[in-house]
């Protein structure tokens, strides 16, 4: 079965402060893809990232970064100089691999962490 | 704007009752998922339909059901409704060919009172 274990059930920051939100996945598929979702406080989930189980390339997309690492099962993600604006509830999500070309695709998520940034 | 819509955005109802939530998905996806999110529980899957038929079913009581219609929009209904069904009802649609991106809808609160 799978499973998504983010650790840290809130973090709370200073404006300027770098913070990484932490995601662990359990999975016996050996193709998955991985998600960070936001959700601000309005309550709507925003697609923030996509990483497939072969690319362990880390990326960055302006102040947000992404670290996969496969040897240790984990996604973890990074904001660089926070702002209040990025306070919200992130979640990080695993879909199961493909079967026979077709991925049914649900996400498995795990429970979340609230982030709240202070000016 | 991920371009899924989901009616109602609010729905207060008393327990006992039936409830339809409806979700249209960006234009073009084939691919509709339900989500549920509650205090306890955290976001579940619910079920997943495939171009008008059911694809893949998650932890989803018998008391809910789902379909697809031909204009792919889907409905959501939840019937005999208990206090702990209240929650935030997702739905998502996702892109053909293999893209595996589910892009949400602003989601339905559901309160049952």
């Amino acid at each position: 079965a799978q499973k998504v274990t983010q650790a840290q059930t809130e973090i709370s920051v200073v404006e300027k402060e770098d913070v990484t939100l932490d995601c662990v996945y359990e999975t016996r598929d050996t193709t998955y893809y991985l998600f960070w979702y936001k959700q601000p406080p309005s309550g709507e989930l925003v697609f923030l990232i996509r990483r497939n189980s072969f690319d362990e390339q880390n990326e960055i997309s302006g102040r947000y970064s992404w670290n996969f690492q496969k040897s240790t099962s984990s996604f973890n993600f990074t904001i660089t100089a926070s702002q209040v604006v990025d306070s919200a509830v992130y979640f990080c999500a695993l879909s199961e691999a493909q079967a026979g070309g077709t991925s049914y695709g649900k996400l498995t998520f795990g429970q979340g962490t609230i982030l709240t940034v202070h000016p | 704007d991920s371009g899924v819509t989901q009616t109602p955005k609010h729905l207060i109802t008393a327990t006992g009752q039936r409830v339809t939530l409806r979700c249209s998905p960006r234009s073009g996806d084939l691919s509709v998922y339900w989500y549920q999110q509650s205090l306890d529980q955290g976001l579940q899957f619910l079920i997943q339909y495939y171009n008008g038929e059911e694809r893949a079913k998650g932890n989803i009581l018998e008391r809910f059901s789902a379909q697809q219609f031909p204009d792919l929009h889907s409905e959501l209904n939840l019937s005999s409704l208990e206090l702990g069904d209240s929650a935030l009802y997702f739905c998502a649609s996702r892109p053909a060919g293999g893209v595996d991106t589910q892009y949400f809808g602003p989601g339905t609160r559901l309160t049952v009172l």
